[in-house]
């Protein structure tokens, strides 16, 4: 079975400029998550999809930061504008349903942004 | 709202030896989920262990298995005979089970470096 996939692994970009981050959940799996990964900390959760629909989304910068999950599959993870605070790695997890209490979240790899 | 406290940021073990790595976390719910995970220098997060708070016995799983003490609020992970493969940073994670208050976000400590000594 293949894991989840993200892309590109590696973003470099200067402040002000604009990326986005891609990612393709495991198959089947309802519940997309984005994590926040700043160097030296824990994942912080940004927004959590449910299907296409939006769970959670409080800890999303929304003024910068906005997510899409069409079709209730890929998603992508936009920034818009990149602050040097930015920096990090953003972490992609998807699970199989969100209320059962055994439900693991599976991660991918990541992606490293540096923001110059 | 819940936080997760690793006191320790690094450890160090020697191969085949047994070490503990510490976690408490702050919440005012009585029914939740802890894990930890492994993440090596890829980058990608691995499931190592999980416990339910309503579970009284502690989970287990080959070479490694926790202390849940729900009252002290204290999750250890316990790695018995180390290997080269188990040097990675270590966190422990909260889940509420409050699925309509927080979703099913996992909250994570600063992580505990472990380095496996040859």
């Amino acid at each position: 079975e293949a894991g989840v996939a993200q892309s590109p692994r590696y973003k470099i970009i200067e402040k002000r400029q604009s990326v986005a981050f891609w990612c393709n959940p495991i198959s089947g799996h309802a519940t997309l998550y984005w994590y926040q990964q700043i160097l030296g900390q824990g994942p912080k959760l940004l927004i959590q999809f449910q299907n296409n629909g939006v769970v959670d989304d409080s800890q999303l910068p929304k003024d910068r930061f906005s997510a899409e999950r069409l079709k209730g599959v890929d998603s992508t993870l936009k920034i818009q504008p990149a602050k040097l605070e930015d920096s990090a790695v953003y972490l992609c997890a998807s699970s199989l349903i969100a209320r059962g209490g055994t439900d693991t979240q599976y991660f991918g790899p990541g992606t490293r942004l540096t923001v110059l | 709202a819940q936080t997760v406290t690793q006191s320790q940021p690094e450890m160090s073990v020697q191969e085949a030896e047994t070490v503990t790595l510490s976690c408490t976390y702050d919440t005012s719910e009585s029914d939740y989920y802890l894990f930890w995970y492994k993440q090596p220098p890829s980058r990608q997060m691995i499931l190592v262990i999980r416990q339910e708070a309503y579970k009284q016995q502690n989970a287990t799983e080959n070479r490694f298995s926790v202390n849940f003490q729900k009252a002290a609020k204290s999750f250890s992970l316990k790695i018995s005979d180390s290997q080269l493969g188990d040097a990675a940073m270590y966190f422990c994670a909260y889940r509420s089970a409050g699925f309509e208050t927080s979703g099913s976000r996992l909250t994570f400590g600063e992580g505990t470096q472990l380095t496996v000594n040859p």
